[in-house]
């Protein structure tokens, strides 16, 4: 069964520090898509980024970055010079490909960001 | 471009009563998905639709369902209301798939169960 694993409940950090959430999956898949969403305080969630299990390269993009490790099955997320507005709760999630109408996406439980000015 | 809609924002029903909620997609976008967030289980997917079919399950009981329409907007029903379906309910639209393309959410309906 595939499961996620966001040990960090809340993370509380002063505006222009580095922050890094942290991800950890389990799946017995060699196919699965591993993704990123932030729900600010408004409710809406929004998509950060969607990365398949055949691509380990790290990605960035402005002050978000992505570290991609099969190894320790990892994904985790960092977010550069954080600014009162990256206050979020963040979720990771995973998909296993499964096969037809098989598959699903589980959520971690998500890490609660606040960025202090 | 107009977002994702979704109708009602909030919701009152008792128990026992039936609800259907509404999301109408970005245009263009062919797929439809659904997820339930409560403080006690979190985010949870319920299914996803593309093209008027239902492509994938989350693990819900039959009590929840879902179609799509061919102009892609999708319905959500959930029957028999128990107190544990009060929650956030959002829906996301993509142009293809979940799996393949990035996901626009909607703003969500609160659904409260008396």
């Amino acid at each position: 069964a595939q499961k996620v694993t966001q040990a960090q409940t809340e993370i509380s950090v002063v505006e222009k520090e580095d922050v890094t959430l942290d991800c950890v999956y389990e799946t017995r898949d060699t196919t699965y898509y591993l993704f990123w969403y932030k729900q600010p305080p408004s409710g809406e969630l929004v998509f950060l980024i969607r990365r398949n299990s055949f691509d380990e390269q790290n990605e960035i993009s402005g002050r978000y970055s992505w570290n991609f490790q099969k190894s320790t099955s990892s994904f985790n997320f960092t977010i550069t010079a954080s600014q009162v507005v990256d206050s979020a709760v963040y979720f990771c999630a995973l998909s296993e490909e499964g096969g037809g109408s098989n598959y699903k996406l589980t959520f971690g439980k998500g890490t609660l960001l606040t960025v202090n000015p | 471009k107009a977002g994702v809609t979704q109708t009602p924002r909030y919701l009152i029903k008792t128990r026992g009563q039936q609800v259907t909620l509404s999301c109408s997609p970005i245009s263009g976008h062919r797929s439809v998905s659904w997820y339930q967030q409560t403080p006690g289980q979190g985010l949870q997917f319920l299914f996803e639709y593309f093209s008027e079919t239902q492509r994938n399950k989350g693990n819900f009981p039959g009590r929840f369902s879902g179609r799509q329409f061919s102009n892609s907007r999708s319905e959500m029903n959930v029957s028999t209301l128990e107190l544990g379906d009060s929650a956030l309910y959002l829906c996301a639209s993509s142009p293809r798939g979940l799996l393949e393309y990035e996901q626009f959410f909607g703003p969500g309906t609160r659904l409260t169960v008396l």
